[in-house]
């Protein structure tokens, strides 16, 4: 059983560029979270997603940031027309159910805007 | 918003020693995790603690967790160098409407050989 994988690990898009990061759940798991980490800070939580359904997404920003979880293939996490400041990394964690207490996370992507 | 806050935020030791982080968060809690992160890479769960125990062990680790005072500690035995890394906690939390993991900064710890 992999774990949780992401994919590409490491990004570098110009400004303006859109970015796709890729999250593959654990099998069994439909639970996905999305979580930003500026350099030298702790994990901010961004989007809750369930199969096809955006449970949570208070976390992200309301502009050029969307996710989604398709009922196949991966979860999403898209940044349009990416500025310096996206520049972290992005985790994502996987769970069989809502809330964290079983869940894993992957390596994460790490976006460089320039 | 933030709910952990790890103490001190950077720790420096020889190799040998024992390290203490501490962690005080806001708000009542079910469970409290402490992870691991070493430079560059992932977050690897070390241990959770509920919010009904008081302690726990594993390997060299020791957690103990203080509901009244809201404050948890993670004390690394004999530390190795291999222990060099940042150390956060995270708390649950239901904010937004559902529940999710609030990380507080993190803690570097060095561990010189």
């Amino acid at each position: 059983n992999a774990g949780v994988m992401q994919n590409p690990r490491h990004l570098v898009r110009r400004r303006g560029q859109e970015a796709r990061l890729r999250c593959s759940p654990m099998k069994g798991h439909s639970h996905v979270y999305w979580y930003r980490q500026l350099p030298e800070e702790g994990l901010k939580f961004m989007v809750y997603l369930q199969k096809e359904n955006i449970i949570d997404e208070s976390g992200m920003p309301k502009e050029r940031f969307s996710a989604e979880f398709p009922k196949e293939g991966p979860s999403i996490l898209r940044i349009q027309q990416v500025v310096r400041g996206d520049s972290a990394a992005y985790f994502c964690a996987s769970s069989p159910r809502q809330g964290l207490t079983e869940a894993f996370f992957g390596q994460g992507t790490r976006l460089t805007v320039v | 918003s933030q709910q952990g806050e790890e103490d001190p935020q950077a720790l420096s030791i020889q190799e040998g020693e024992n390290a203490t982080m501490n962690c005080s968060y806001k708000t009542s809690i079910n469970n409290l995790q402490w992870y691991r992160q070493n430079s560059g890479r992932g977050l690897v769960h070390l241990i959770l603690i509920r919010s009904n125990e008081r302690e726990k062990h594993s390997g060299r680790l020791r957690v103990t967790l203080d509901t009244s005072k809201k404050s948890s500690s993670l004390l690394i035995t004999a530390s190795r160098a291999a222990d060099t890394a940042s150390y956060f906690c995270a708390t649950d939390a239901v904010q937004g409407g559902s529940e999710k993991l609030v990380f507080g900064k993190g803690m570097k710890l060095t561990v010189n050989p």
